[in-house]
């Protein structure tokens, strides 16, 4: 079965300090890799999609950045963290072709002081 | 522009009642429709979903209708049960490379015992 592993769970940083969250997946392949972050009291907001090794796409215009060195693996990334990265950050995977749910690591909670 | 609306931020339900939860979108091209479960402090759980070309999906408990003319679908949970508490949120998308999923707000569904 596939499983999906998301760390860190908790993490505070200080303002201007650099940011990395790993994601890996197991159990398949080719997968596509998504991050999202929840605001507070907010839905779910796409920030970075993925269809293979080294393909991003950006879908909002911010501090962060995401690599994919290997298939399973997503990372997202920050040189110098604003206050305004807080929240709670999930990556997800899905299947290719049309019409599949995704799913969901446990997140992250950033807290930015 | 929220295409995703939860317009019921909660719900209260007494154990072994029906919860209905609504959701409303905008976006004509949408064809794919999903509800996901979420527990504080974990990702969301995939729990159901629908395709355009369908009016009714049912998993055991749970049964998500949709109206296409009315831009309209709902989760019903029956019998619902203390465990289904949670935040439960909607979400959309539409044929297309890479399954970007349009997330709604969340309503919060409390099961009184």
């Amino acid at each position: 079965s596939q499983t999906i592993h998301q760390w860190p769970a908790t993490l505070v940083q200080p303002v201007g300090s650099p940011l990395s969250l790993e994601c890996t997946v197991e159990g398949t392949s080719n997968p596509n890799l998504y991050w999202y972050r929840q605001a507070a009291g907010r839905g779910l907001q796409l920030l970075f999609y993925s269809v293979g090794i080294g393909q991003i796409s950006s879908e909002v215009p911010q501090n962060l950045s995401a690599s994919r060195p290997q298939d399973r693996q997503f990372i997202l990334s920050s040189k110098k963290l604003l206050l305004s990265d807080s929240g709670f950050y999930l990556c997800a995977w899905s299947d290719r072709g049309s019409n599949q749910p995704q799913h969901f690591g446990d997140g992250t909670r950033l807290s930015i002081l | 522009d929220q295409q995703v609306k939860q317009n019921s931020p909660s719900l209260s339900v007494q154990e072994g009642r029906i919860s209905i939860l609504n959701c409303d979108y905008t976006n004509s091209m949408f064809d794919y429709f999903l509800w996901y479960k979420k527990y504080p402090a974990e990702g969301p759980t995939f729990l159901i979903s629908i395709s355009s070309i369908k009016d009714k999906n049912e998993d055991g408990r749970f049964t998500v209708f949709l109206n296409k003319s009315a831009k309209h679908l709902s989760l019903h949970i029956v019998p619902s049960q203390p465990g289904d508490s949670a935040v439960y949120f909607c979400a959309a998308s539409y044929s297309g490379g890479y399954q970007k999923v349009t997330f709604g707000t969340g309503t919060k569904l409390q099961v009184i015992p």
